[in-house]
């Protein structure tokens, strides 16, 4: 059974800090690895994705993989109060290369 | 107009009818999928199909049922709904194989459905 795990929140942090939400995966042959952010209500939107050890950074956003580890992670530099969302992650083995998702991370960003 | 295109946007019915929900494409992309979210439970996959001969179910495929008309076209129905089916479901579509791998996911808007 696949599995990928995030702590589902709410995580709450202050405008213009850091944010990091994490991710783990079970399938230790999962090769890509895609951060979704969903606002309440609306569909999930693509933001980032990586799948190659190490960081890949987009603007505000850069997403970590330790495939060692097993590890997933978005950062969130400079978090406005419209980056308040839920993040989910997900990650997509070959075969049927249908993705497995994670529940989500509540994000708060306060003023 | 929206890539992946989800009508209704809301639906209220009674339990026991059969509702369809429509999702359109113009990605150009062969797979689609049914995805339905509810609170804390995340996204259960439903149904998906990888060109218009291919149907498969997903996790929960239960008390549903698809139909690929087109490459563009796939339409999910209940056939007797019930309250628990009360959900947020969407449609998505993606890329073939190593570009699914590369390009995740493109989603509808979404319909929010309730069946008192």
């Amino acid at each position: 059974q696949k599995e990928v795990e995030q702590n589902s929140g709410p995580l709450s942090v202050p405008e213009g800090a850091i944010a990091s939400l994490n991710c783990t995966y079970s399938d230790r042959v999962s090769q890509s690895f895609f951060w979704y952010r969903q606002y309440s209500g609306k569909s999930p939107e693509l933001i980032m994705s990586i799948y190659s050890n190490g960081d890949k950074e987009d603007g505000r956003f850069t997403a970590q993989l330790n495939k060692a580890s097993q590890y997933v992670s978005l950062l969130i530099r400079d978090s406005q109060p419209s980056d308040s969302a839920t993040y989910l992650c997900a990650a997509v083995s070959g075969g049927s290369y249908i993705p497995t998702f994670g529940r989500g991370t509540s994000l708060i960003v306060h003023p | 107009d929206a890539d992946v295109t989800q009508t209704p946007r809301n639906r209220i019915t009674k339990t026991g009818k059969r509702i369809m929900l429509e999702c359109s494409q113009t990605k150009g992309h062969d797979r689609m999928y049914w995805y339905r979210q509810d609170p804390g439970l995340g996204l259960r996959l439903i149904y998906y199909s990888f060109d218009v001969k291919d149907i498969n179910k997903g996790e929960i495929s239960d008390g549903y049922s698809v139909s690929r008309q087109a490459q563009a076209k796939f339409s999910l129905s209940l056939e007797s709904a019930i309250p628990n089916q009360t959900a947020l479901y969407f449609c998505a579509t993606s890329d073939d194989g190593q570009g699914a791998l590369g390009y995740g996911y493109t989603f509808g808007s979404g319909t929010r459905l309730t069946v008192v």
